[in-house]
């Protein structure tokens, strides 16, 4: 989905190196979530935030910090790169509204290898 | 704490066969249900989803899901499947409300062969 990118797609690190992974939106939705994915793991929650001010920490936060720079940018970094944080990772979207409210959206993913 | 099974991690079918695939949910109150599809190199995409209503739900593609609460189930199914419906599939449950997050069963890989 085009409303939600991702950027970089690929990356390849060496271990103890910082990495941030950026999400854009132009959906105008509120609430923003980093989730990685690992084969037969399904999504993982890392981090999430309602809104500028609140940033949540998912099922899998250790080793990840955040920054929602504003509504549209949600920003993945991690501090010092190991290699079982290899994985993909998805930038996600929703909207709040009374009902309905957990529809999430999807940016294409950033494929991150760590030597 | 809340989880979603999907009983199938692999599931291999020749086109024109019936698909159903499982997912089982733990959690007693009120849950909005969805289902993902990811094509093979892309991201996720909303399937289908449930939030009230009739319980049968239909999406995109010829899927259509049924929640069955006393069972906490809510099976995805499609009559005849095509090559192109090669993908993986994730059911998802979030928590009625506006609580805003998705818990992920595991997801279940389907092979269609020509």
């Amino acid at each position: 989905d085009a409303d939600v990118t991702q950027t970089p797609r690929n990356r390849i690190t060496k271990t103890g190196k910082r990495i941030m992974l950026e999400c854009s939106q132009t959906k105008g939705h509120d609430r923003m979530y980093w989730y990685r994915q690992d084969p037969g793991l399904g999504l993982r929650l890392i981090y999430y935030s309602f809104d500028v001010k609140d940033i949540n920490k998912g099922e899998i936060s250790d080793g990840y910090s955040v920054s929602r720079q504003a509504q549209a940018k949600f920003s993945l970094s991690l501090e010092s790169a190991i290699p079982n944080q290899t994985a993909l990772y998805f930038c996600a979207t929703s909207e709040t509204r009374l009902a309905g409210t957990d529809t999430q959206y999807f940016g294409p993913g950033t494929r991150l290898t760590v030597l | 704490a809340q989880s979603v099974s999907q009983h199938n991690h692999h599931v291999i079918l020749s086109e024109a066969a019936s698909l159903e695939l499982g997912c089982n949910y733990s959690y007693g109150g009120t849950v909005n249900l969805f289902w993902y599809v990811q094509y093979p190199g892309q991201h996720l995409q909303l399937l289908l989803k449930y939030f009230s209503g009739d319980p049968l739900v239909k999406g995109i593609k010829g899927f259509e899901a049924e929640f069955i609460k006393s069972k906490f189930s809510f099976n995805l199914r499609k009559p005849s499947v095509q090559w192109s419906d090669t993908a993986e599939y994730f059911c998802a449950v979030g928590r009625g409300g506006s609580q805003g997050n998705l818990i992920f069963g595991k997801g279940t890989k389907l092979s269609v062969k020509p």
